[in-house]
């Protein structure tokens, strides 16, 4: 099945930098999700957007609907180290019965 | 606090074995999904249910199976676990159109010896 692209696979940045990843797809998707996985725990749902150039932001994190619906961005500003940890994109279509697409993660390391 | 739950985090089983992993979701979700984790490869789709006794293949069923009795219990079972099955799975469930998105369990990390 198709995987959407998401870069960077991995960050290693220092306490206090942003970070930007992002996903994109040949296909157009009407939903973007932004996932976090701790180590050893399930994914949590971060942000949802519905909107085509929607931004939403929860917390330090933000993330936008692109324009053309087939990608999507997501910012974490002012990196502390419980950042850390694998972020996943995912992405529903119109005629999907409710199943996502998920990117192969980012991976971002923060050090103090 | 709405959950899924997996019933084990770390399982070690033998080459052979039939294993069962459990999940349950009391969010009274309609779809559920089984999903295995593996470095570089992100999350790839065994199966899901988008209601009880009906089940769809995902990306890689090869050697898996699913059981979905009860609306609120999805099960994943291997035939005859084989090494390549070492792997993280996860349990998710979401309502009828994931609009919300899904909500994953904890995850069991099998390892096939």
């Amino acid at each position: 099945g198709q995987q959407l692209n998401q870069s960077p696979q991995s960050m290693f940045i220092q306490e206090g930098e942003d970070v930007s990843m992002n996903c994109t797809s040949s296909s157009i998707f009407n939903t973007w999700l932004w996932y976090k996985q701790d180590p050893g725990e399930g994914p949590v749902l971060l942000i949802a957007l519905y909107k085509a150039g929607e931004l939403t932001s929860n917390g330090r994190l933000t993330a936008q609907f692109g324009i053309t619906r087939k990608d999507s961005f997501l910012n974490i500003s002012a990196s502390i180290p419980s950042d850390v940890g694998i972020y996943f994109c995912a992405g529903q279509q119109a005629d999907s019965w409710g199943k996502l697409q998920f990117g192969a993660g980012t991976q971002v390391v923060v050090t103090p | 606090d709405v959950k899924v739950t997996q019933s084990s985090r770390y399982l070690v089983k033998r080459t052979g074995e039939k294993v069962f992993l459990e999940c349950v979701q009391d969010m009274d979700h309609e779809n559920m999904f089984w999903y295995r984790q593996d470095p570089g490869l992100g999350l790839r789709l065994i199966y899901f249910s988008y209601d009880v006794k009906m089940k769809e293949k995902g990306d890689i069923p090869e050697g898996y199976s699913v059981s979905r009795e009860k609306k609120e219990r999805f099960s994943l079972i291997l035939e005859s676990a084989s090494t390549n099955q070492t792997s993280m799975y996860l349990c998710a469930s979401s309502e009828q159109g994931a609009g919300y998105g899904y909500t994953f369990g904890s995850g069991t990390r099998l390892t096939v010896v």
